[in-house]
């Protein structure tokens, strides 16, 4: 299957501070990406759904100029984490699908585990 | 809401083959169902999908009921390594379409 990459695997910042999580397509070009959240012993939560060159969509209740997310290039999104608190500690999560990467499969990174002290 | 529900968790012996049931009564004659399992801190990890029949690939079997209102993953030989959450899915087959998880099944395989 296509490979997504995420960067870092793992951050811990200072409450207040920014944190950018960059998630790639390795070998396919991903013309939707997803990004999602995850709680200890809870399932996937759904933050946004991003498509190349277009603003993302928010789920309900994800504030979009807290969580930013730019999908500029058909391999790379990133996720923008601006003045994290603690509560914003989780395991975020991307994933990928566009042509050539199975077209309507979604391809999953490895997640990033964000800890913020 | 996910439209399907799962036992919350299981227990398989190792070498065993282990079945993990998903039911998804409201399931409509376009949608799929897939399987993904989680290992612990680690991304989602594609299985199999289906649509009605059913499916056998390198990993599991994928047993879908004739009326397409449940369905059985098979992991055959089930080894320690199969210990994750195991999530029943069921999508349009549409690359920009969601996927609505729930809390899927822990599968703990004991040696």
């Amino acid at each position: 299957g296509a490979v997504v990459s995420q960067h870092p695997s793992w951050v811990i910042c200072k409450s207040g501070t920014s944190v950018k999580i960059e998630c790639r397509s390795l070998d396919f070009q991903a013309t939707t990406m997803f990004w999602y959240r995850q709680f200890p012993k809870q399932s996937l939560m759904l933050m946004a759904t991003s498509n190349e060159g277009s603003k993302a969509t928010y789920e309900q209740g994800v504030e979009k100029d807290k969580f930013l997310i730019n999908h500029a290039s058909l391999t790379l999104s990133t996720l923008t984490v601006t003045s994290a608190h603690p509560e914003d500690s989780s395991f975020y999560i991307c994933s990928a699908s566009g042509a050539g990467g199975g077209g309507n499969e979604q391809f999953f990174g490895p997640g990033t585990r964000l800890t913020v002290l | 809401d996910a439209k399907t529900t799962q036992p919350p968790s299981m227990d398989c012996a190792e070498g065993r083959a282990a079945n993990l049931p998903c039911n998804h009564s409201t399931i409509s004659g376009n949608e799929y169902v897939y399987w993904y399992r989680q290992i612990h801190s680690q991304g989602p990890q594609y299985i199999i999908h289906g649509l009605k029949n059913n499916e056998t690939n390198e990993m599991a079997s994928l047993i879908i009921t004739e009326d397409r209102k449940s369905s059985t993953l098979i992991l055959p030989h089930a080894t320690l390594r199969d210990t994750a959450v195991y999530y029943c899915i069921v999508r349009v087959l549409n690359s920009n379409y969601q996927l609505i998880w729930g809390a899927g099944t822990k599968l703990i395989i004991k040696p």
